[in-house]
């Protein structure tokens, strides 16, 4: 069975742009979360989509978006970039929700200029 | 959601078996205790979970006392590849059904050295 996949697997914008990341999860599972991973703060989470709707949602301005579509392949998007949004983006997938075992993808490493 | 605390870091040789402690005090009833394995620039891997007394798998062991307030991971004779970083999570459940998504905290970064 194939892992999660995320693409791109490296970016690199400028302050102001915006910037769509998307992640496959493993087949059949319907739960897809993301974390934002930073030197600074570590692994934070930031939403969780299931079955095409958010579920939860972390503590991130509102210039963090997502949504899942019907074959539960998820993006997240992030306007008006800012330096502070440099980062690993993982994608995780899981068959019911968050709060069980988590397939984690190899990420997505933004770099923002 | 319960707050982990584990050491920042450790060190430990080749054909060593490390533990790591995790303390979870406010661990609710409902709760697993999970870990996780992370290299550089990838995501984070599943080792192993439990809810009480001891769990084994081909990777490692995880002991849990009574009371639940903590656990340790057991890495058996480790080698220079188990140079990682590990988290140590409590899982949580909101009334909801829905999940306030993995709480991961700074994590041990275990060194082996040859």
């Amino acid at each position: 069975k194939a892992g999660v996949t995320q693409t791109p697997r490296y970016l690199i914008k400028t302050r102001g742009q915006q910037v769509t990341l998307s992640c496959s999860p493993i087949s059949g599972h319907r739960s897809v979360s993301w974390y934002q991973q930073t030197p600074g703060q570590g692994l934070q989470f930031l939403f969780e989509y299931f079955s095409e709707t958010q579920r939860n949602k972390g503590n991130f301005p509102g210039r963090f978006s997502g949504r899942q579509f019907s074959n539960s392949r998820s993006e997240m998007n992030v306007s008006t970039l800012e330096l502070g949004d440099s980062a690993l983006y993982l994608c995780a997938s899981s068959s019911q929700g968050a709060e069980e075992t988590q397939y984690f993808g190899p990420g997505t490493r933004l770099l923002v200029l | 959601l319960a707050k982990t605390t584990q050491p920042i870091s450790m060190d430990s040789y080749e054909g060593q078996e490390v533990n790591i402690t995790c303390s979870h005090n406010n661990i609710a009833t409902n709760d697993y205790i999970t870990w996780y394995q992370q290299f550089p620039s990838q995501g984070p891997r599943f080792i192993i979970q439990g809810y009480k007394t001891k769990v084994t798998n081909e990777v490692a062991s995880l002991f849990i006392p009574a009371d639940r307030k903590s656990s340790t991971l057991s890495l058996p004779r480790v080698s220079l590849s188990d140079t990682a970083v590990y988290y140590c999570l409590v899982g949580a459940t909101d009334s909801g059904g829905g999940a306030d998504g993995l709480t991961f905290g700074k994590g041990t970064h275990l060194i082996i050295q040859p």
